[in-house]
C-alpha cells in the first residue's frame, strides 16, 4: 500500500536557527498537504501543494513540491518558539477520492531551545 | 463557534467496558473521519463516511463501530475495550472533493486501565 515517510523525527534546534523536514512519497501524489500539531492539541491544516515543483511561503515557512510529486518539504528560517510541535506531511489516500482520507508520515517534531 | 467538536475531550475506563466518542462538525461538510493517533504520534486513518455513508474501512477491530446518523454527525462506538485501545482519536471533516483540506476536531485522550 501507499507509504509516506517523513524525516528526521525529531529535531533539536537553538531558537533562530533554520529547520526543514522531508516527506516522500511511495507513489505519485495528486497533492500534498502539512499539517502542524502543537502540544496537546490537533492537527491543524497548513498547506496543500498540487503542481509539480511548486514552492509556496507562509512567511517564514517555505513548501516545496517535487518535480516528480513523489517528494516533498517544509522549511522554517529563523525558528521561534511558537514554531513549536510536530508537522506532518499527508497525501491522498487511495485514487485520491476526497472521502478515502489521507496517509500521514510519521511526523517531525520539532524542539527548540531558547 | 468550535467547527468540529468532539465529546469527550478524556475517557478513563477499564478494560473491558464499552465507550462512545461523538463528534458534530458545523461546516457543512459531506465527508467525516475517524483517526488515531498512538503514543508515538502516528496518525492513522480508520473509518470516513461520506453522507452518512461508510466508504473506508481500515484494517480496524470489528469491536469498533461508527455510526453517522447525518452528515454533521459520526460516533465512535468500542466495545471490550482492551489496552492497546488506549490513544488519542480525533475526528475530522472535509468537504469531501478530491483531497481536500481535512478539519479536525480537538481529540478524544482514551486511557484503558
Amino acid at each position: 500500500g501507499q507509504q509516506v515517510m517523513q524525516i528526521p523525527q525529531y529535531q533539536h534546534v537553538q531558537e533562530g536557527e533554520d529547520f526543514t523536514t522531508y516527506c516522500n512519497s511511495s507513489t505519485t501524489l495528486s497533492n500534498i498537504q502539512w499539517y502542524k500539531q502543537r502540544p496537546g492539541g490537533h492537527p491543524v491544516f497548513l498547506i496543500q501543494l498540487v503542481k509539480s515543483g511548486e514552492v509556496k511561503k507562509q512567511k517564514r515557512l517555505t513548501f516545496q513540491f517535487g518535480e516528480a510529486k513523489k517528494n516533498s518539504s517544509l522549511h522554517i528560517t529563523a525558528t521561534q518558539t511558537t514554531d513549536v510541535g510536530t508537522y506532518f506531511c499527508a497525501g491522498p489516500k487511495g485514487s485520491g477520492g476526497g472521502a478515502d482520507g489521507l496517509t500521514f508520515g510519521k511526523g517531525t517534531h520539532l524542539i527548540i531551545q531558547p | 463557534d468550535t467547527a468540529v467538536s468532539q465529546t469527550p475531550k478524556y475517557l478513563v475506563t477499564q478494560m473491558g467496558n464499552d465507550k462512545s466518542i461523538k463528534c458534530e462538525q458545523n461546516l457543512g461538510h459531506d465527508t467525516m473521519y475517524w483517526y488515531k493517533q498512538d503514543s508515538k504520534k502516528f496518525l492513522k486513518i480508520m473509518f470516513s463516511y461520506n453522507n452518512k455513508e461508510l466508504i473506508i474501512n481500515e484494517t480496524v477491530p470489528n469491536r469498533f463501530s461508527p455510526k453517522s446518523p447525518d452528515k454533521a454527525h459520526l460516533n465512535l462506538h468500542i466495545n471490550s475495550l482492551e489496552l492497546g485501545d488506549s490513544a488519542v482519536y480525533f475526528c475530522a471533516s472535509s468537504r469531501g472533493l478530491v483531497a481536500d483540506t481535512q478539519y479536525f476536531g480537538p481529540g478524544t485522550r482514551l486511557t484503558v486501565l
